[in-house]
């Protein structure tokens, strides 16, 4: 079936390195993609996003690229800092062109980001 | 900045009895999404609403019903409990407009704990 997911369930990073986290994602109908943060206890925290329209999107210390050849998604995280540490999510939708709808986000699989001190 | 507020943060209940969560959603946002994340999962969609209305529907057993009201806060009432609806239940809103709905923040969850 139509699914995103993300290749590896935990990353683990020394603090200063860059970590970089994929998503392969197989919906080529899909146009919007979003990356969410998860700390333990804490709802999804939105990162960044990018439409299907660009292929790459940079924000304070993260880079988000879209390989649509590939369906292919990354989130790169610079300098990695302790305060990283999370489960990251990468989440697709397909626009709705009603007017109006809510369509929910699909989720991938997530992946645990470990920094080691 | 106002954030999506969920009710109760906590919730035990035994089998067979009824919860209701709510869901405040950011002011100005017209959307709410419902979504149920069991441990180490990933956040399953239930159900979304769009001008008091309902929107798009995920997999929502028929046990679980949503509204939105006039005001925009939602709730989800779950009946017959199972063990295994024990999960966190996070709520998100967004503002929708011309047909994008896409960004949604995400409140901090109701952990349902089902015994």
């Amino acid at each position: 079936g139509e699914s995103v997911g993300l290749h590896l369930p935990t990353l683990s990073v020394q603090e200063g390195d860059n970590s970089i986290i994929n998503c392969a994602y197989s919906n080529s109908a899909s146009d919007y993609f979003i990356w969410y943060k998860q700390e333990s206890g804490k709802g999804p925290q939105f990162i960044i996003d990018i439409r299907s329209n660009m292929d790459k999107r940079q924000g304070q210390r993260v880079t988000v690229l879209l390989n649509k050849t590939v369906k292919h998604l990354s989130l790169q995280i610079a300098a990695t800092q302790p305060g990283d540490s999370a489960v990251y999510f990468c989440a697709e939708n397909i626009r709705g062109y009603s007017g109006g709808g809510a369509d929910g986000l699909t989720f991938g699989k997530g992946t645990h980001l470990i920094i080691q001190p | 900045a106002a954030g999506v507020i969920q009710s109760p943060r906590h919730l035990i209940k035994e089998k067979r009895e009824t919860a209701t969560l709510k869901c405040y959603p950011i002011p100005r946002h017209d959307t709410v999404y419902w979504y149920q994340q069991g441990p180490g999962q990933d956040p399953q969609f239930l159900i979304s609403f769009y001008e008091k209305m309902q929107s798009d529907k995920g997999s929502i057993p028929d046990r679980f019903s949503a509204q939105q009201f006039s005001d925009y806060h939602s709730e989800l009432n779950m009946s017959s409990l199972e063990l295994g609806d024990s999960a966190l239940y996070f709520c998100a809103s967004s503002q929708t407009g011309q047909g994008t709905n896409e960004k949604l923040f995400f409140g901090s969850g109701t952990q349902l704990s089902v015994l």
